[in-house]
């Protein structure tokens, strides 16, 4: 069965709106989840690590306003897409390590389509 | 820096067909190496893996065999199904900076 549950599967909304997207760790309880942009066609690009209890970490020309990232339970990251514009139209995916505590290999939810209108 | 190159797609094939598609690394170090499979409007699913030199991953037909000799990690299947056109990703994972690394992706298309 799925190891990693992502919500909503597709989000449709207009300009300037928050999106909220879910990721629940299934199996396990997940001290560390990543966060995933995939544009069409192309490869992911890991966005963020999320920790729980702590600050995510974010990769290089990620802007940590625009995409908040909460992991307030060892079950459960949050990726908040705030202020929404057409640009960050894209799908965004979300991974659990395998084994508290370790990076890899990773298990990954089914995604996100999020398209702002 | 650490990277992954893989064969440009689409690729495609009629059903029973062999298939490889090429995967390169570059990585100081000993990298664990996946494919990883994403079948339309889905997210990836870990197809196979090889954590050291000479290793065989294999799963559902597939293989790949790390070779560090060559820097490679090269999918095969004998024969292909039309279940499996599906994207496909190599994928590093390096010890230090604990990051996944992917390839650009090759799709595949199996045609009946």
């Amino acid at each position: 069965g799925a190891v990693v549950s992502q919500h909503p599967s597709r989000v449709i909304c207009k300009s300037g709106t928050s999106v909220k997207i879910e990721c629940r760790s299934l199996d396990f309880q997940a001290t560390t989840m990543f966060w995933y942009r995939q544009f069409p066609k192309q490869s992911l690009m890991l966005m963020a690590t999320s920790n729980e209890g702590s600050k995510a970490t974010y990769e290089q020309g990620v802007e940590k306003d625009k995409f908040l990232i909460n992991h307030a339970s060892l079950t459960l990251s949050t990726l908040t897409v705030t202020s929404a514009h057409p640009e960050d139209s894209s799908f965004y995916i979300c991974s659990v390590a395998d084994r508290p505590n370790s990076n890899q290999p990773q298990h990954f939810g089914d995604g996100t389509r999020l398209s702002i209108l | 820096g650490n990277s992954v190159t893989q064969m440009e797609g689409p690729v495609t094939l009629s059903e029973e067909a062999f298939l490889t598609i090429n995967c390169t690394y570059t990585a100081t170090g000993y990298p664990s190496l996946f494919w990883y499979v994403q079948y339309p409007g889905e997210g990836l699913q870990l197809l196979l893996k090889a954590t050291k030199a000479d290793d065989k991953g294999s799963n559902k037909g597939f293989e790949a065999t790390y070779r560090k000799e060559t820097t490679s990690f090269h999918l095969e299947k004998g024969s292909v199904q039309v279940s499996d056109s599906a994207v496909y990703f190599c994928a590093l994972f390096y010890n230090q900076g604990g990051k996944l690394i992917f390839g650009q992706g090759t799709e595949l298309s199996v045609k009946p």
